[in-house]
């Protein structure tokens, strides 16, 4: 079955750790996105990929970064954590072109202490 | 740019009665729209979609969402509410200029009282 993980689901770390969140998808998906949700608020785009090789930054600013080595695979990066990164994190991967649905993994909710 | 607005951040109903969320957009194309339902502590979930082929729309759960272009309104309604339809719900409209993202609306929670 085709679907879209991530991991881990929920994460508690302390100020200046480095941390990777994981997220992968079987839907041979070119598209993936990841969104920051605070609760109870919208969510936000932080970066996005075309494709392997290709990231771009969204319209929230973040300090984190994203790599696309493989078309299932778009790992998101936290080099210094801070209270402020404290939030939801969500990925999606959807098809090319437009009007295509975008499918959601679980989410990590990243607690920094 | 396009953008959506959701009117209401919490909406109560009974259950077994109808269910009105409003979302209107702001797009100076033809916009693609949808709603998704978050329940808690899980990621979002597509309910509809909106690519202009039918003004009317049917998704999951019964679910159903009418695009109007006069009101520039794509409103989510279900005849009659469960229990287990309560939820974060949220409209979105596809960003031309980011790869097609979702840009989202702030969300409206819907509470089903017995």
């Amino acid at each position: 079955e085709a679907d879209i993980y991530q991991t881990p689901r929920y994460l508690v770390i302390g100020t200046g750790k480095k941390i990777t969140l994981e997220c992968s998808q079987t839907m041979g998906h070119d598209k993936m996105y990841w969104y920051q949700q605070d609760p109870g608020m919208e969510l936000h785009l932080i970066h996005y990929s075309y494709g392997v090789n290709s990231t771009e930054k969204g319209d929230l600013s973040s300090e984190s970064t994203v790599s696309r080595i493989r078309t299932e695979h778009f790992p998101l990066t936290l080099e210094s954590a801070r209270p402020s990164h404290t939030s939801q994190y969500l990925c999606a991967s959807s098809r090319e072109g437009a009007g295509n649905e975008q499918y959601f993994g679980p989410g990590t909710r990243l607690t920094v202490t | 740019a396009q953008s959506v607005t959701q009117l209401g951040s919490h909406v109560s109903v009974s259950e077994g009665a109808l269910v009105l969320l409003r979302c209107n957009y702001s797009s100076s194309v033809p916009p693609y729209l949808f709603w998704y339902v978050q329940y808690p502590n899980q990621g979002l979930q597509l309910l509809l979609k909106y690519t202009s082929a039918a003004t009317l729309v049917k998704g999951i759960n019964g679910f159903e969402a009418e695009f109007k272009k006069s009101e520039t309104s794509f409103h989510l309604t279900k005849p009659s509410a469960h229990m287990s339809d309560a939820a974060e719900y949220f409209c979105a409209v596809s960003a031309l200029n980011s790869g097609y993202a979702l840009n989202f609306g702030k969300g409206t929670s819907l509470l089903v009282t017995p």
